[in-house]
């Protein structure tokens, strides 16, 4: 089984619709992140959390909220989809404590129409 | 604010060659720098990260180097084979341990048989 699950895999919504993004991981990992994957401009961070009760936002939070439910859990929500939120997100983890290296999910695919 | 360079954008050689991939970075008070392996419709692998003290790291037929000094780091990749066709990220960590990672856009390599 993979490491960092995201659920769904692929989301077409509609403008203003409210959309979540889950996250699970079981590298036992403190922290977790979200990035958006857009052609042309890379992945930017938008959100991480060092733990159940630190939580930040990174270069692109706007439009987006964040909720750490556990250790392992991290969802990803869209209050009021728009166009130009389409892209691929992924969600990331890593230990933390000097280990430094990042482990990524699969991703979805959001396309909001 | 750090900005991550890599060139080419793409790069096409034949099997068995030899190659590096390039990647600059702004400000050199780099924390680390994490190269990461995308193929199509993935999430990233992570390859090789490269501690700010360090000079190089290697895994198997991969070298990493970085030089803090001059905002470099280059991916060697030893006798290219079909497989490592993918799309190749640099990404760096400035933050002193925030754990904040920089994208650059990417090299897209495709090894031909």
């Amino acid at each position: 089984d993979a490491d960092v699950t995201q659920t769904p895999r692929n989301r077409i919504t509609k403008t203003g619709k409210r959309i979540m993004l889950e996250c699970s991981q079981t590298k036992g990992h403190d922290r977790m992140y979200w990035y958006r994957q857009d052609p042309g401009l890379g992945l930017r961070l938008i959100y991480y959390s060092f733990d159940v009760k630190d939580i930040n936002k990174g270069e692109i939070s706007d439009g987006y909220s964040v909720s750490r439910q556990a250790q392992a859990k991290f969802s990803l929500s869209l209050e009021s989809a728009i166009p130009n939120q389409t892209a691929l997100y992924f969600c990331a983890t890593s230990g933390g404590g000097g280990e430094y290296e990042q482990y990524f999910g699969p991703g979805t695919r959001l396309t909001v129409t | 604010k750090q900005e991550v360079t890599q060139i080419p954008a793409a790069l096409s050689v034949p099997e068995g060659e030899n190659l590096v991939l390039n990647c600059s970075f702004t400000d050199s008070a780099i924390y680390n720098l994490q190269w990461f392996r995308q193929d199509p419709g993935k999430g990233l692998t992570s390859l090789l990260l490269i501690q700010s003290s360090q000079r190089e790291q290697t895994s198997g037929r991969l070298n990493a180097s970085l030089d803090k000094s001059s905002g470099r780091s280059t991916l060697y990749i030893a006798a290219s084979q079909p497989g490592d066709s993918a799309t190749y990220l640099c990404a760096v960590d400035s933050g002193a341990g925030s754990y904040q990672l920089t994208f650059g856009k990417g090299t897209k390599l495709s090894v031909i048989p």
